[in-house]
């Protein structure tokens, strides 16, 4: 069975400034995707950004970027530029490209709780 | 966002009653899910669809049941809640070959 691991619990950052959230899996799978997901309060869970195994480049979308280890199966998700709507729940999801027995199912990490000070 | 429906979105009830979560996407996606979120925030599978008829159980043991009649609907129902189900329950979809989960808005359950 696959585990990720957020040792984060709450992260702050000033406006404007960058952050980096880290995130650590356990696999014995070669292949596999990675998710980064934002909950904000009371809102929905939406996609940050995804990263394919199979890829060496990091994956990238706007203000979000992911340093990907395989080796070190480390995923920590880079937010430049903090602005006041990112602060949410962040959560590091994996799952298996296999299908059946329920693999497709996503493995969370327990969540980063991120605050943007003003 | 994805077009992905959970109904009740706040529903607080006594302990002993049956209730119905429901939860429609009109993406057309075969894959269905069920997260439960516990209040310190953790997500774990409890059911899963890959299609009409098809239901099966997850990573985290449930006393719910679902069914899947039809490829848009995912109900997820407690024939008797209990407090120890007060939690927050999160359904998901998933195109085919997408590998990508859309989530709903959430329902928040509280059992007294």
């Amino acid at each position: 069975a696959q585990t990720v691991t957020q040792s984060q619990p709450e992260m702050s950052v000033q406006e404007a400034e960058t952050v980096t959230l880290s995130c650590t899996y356990d696999t014995s799978e070669s292949d596999y995707y990675l998710f980064w997901y934002k909950q904000p309060p009371s809102r929905q869970m939406i996609l940050v950004i995804r990263q394919e195994a199979y890829k060496q480049q990091n994956a990238t979308e706007n203000r979000f970027s992911v340093n990907f280890q395989k080796a070190a199966k480390s995923f920590s998700l880079k937010i430049s530029d903090s602005q006041l709507g990112d602060a949410a729940m962040y959560f590091c999801a994996y799952r298996s490209m296999y299908s059946g027995g329920g693999a497709d199912g996503l493995t969370f990490g327990k969540g980063t709780h991120l605050i943007i000070q003003p | 966002e994805a077009d992905i429906y959970q109904t009740p979105r706040y529903l607080v009830i006594g302990t002993g009653k049956k209730i119905t979560l429901e939860c429609s996407q009109t993406m057309g996606h075969d894959k269905m899910y069920w997260y439960q979120q516990d209040p310190g925030m953790e997500l774990h599978l409890i059911h899963y669809s890959y299609g009409v008829n098809s239901t099966e159980k997850g990573d985290l043991s449930s006393e719910s049941t679902v069914s899947r009649i039809r490829t848009e609907h995912f109900p997820l129902t407690l024939e008797s809640a209990r407090p120890s189900h007060t939690s927050q329950y999160l359904c998901a979809s998933e195109g085919q070959g997408s590998y990508e989960q859309y989530f709903g808005p959430g329902t928040r359950l509280t059992v007294t």
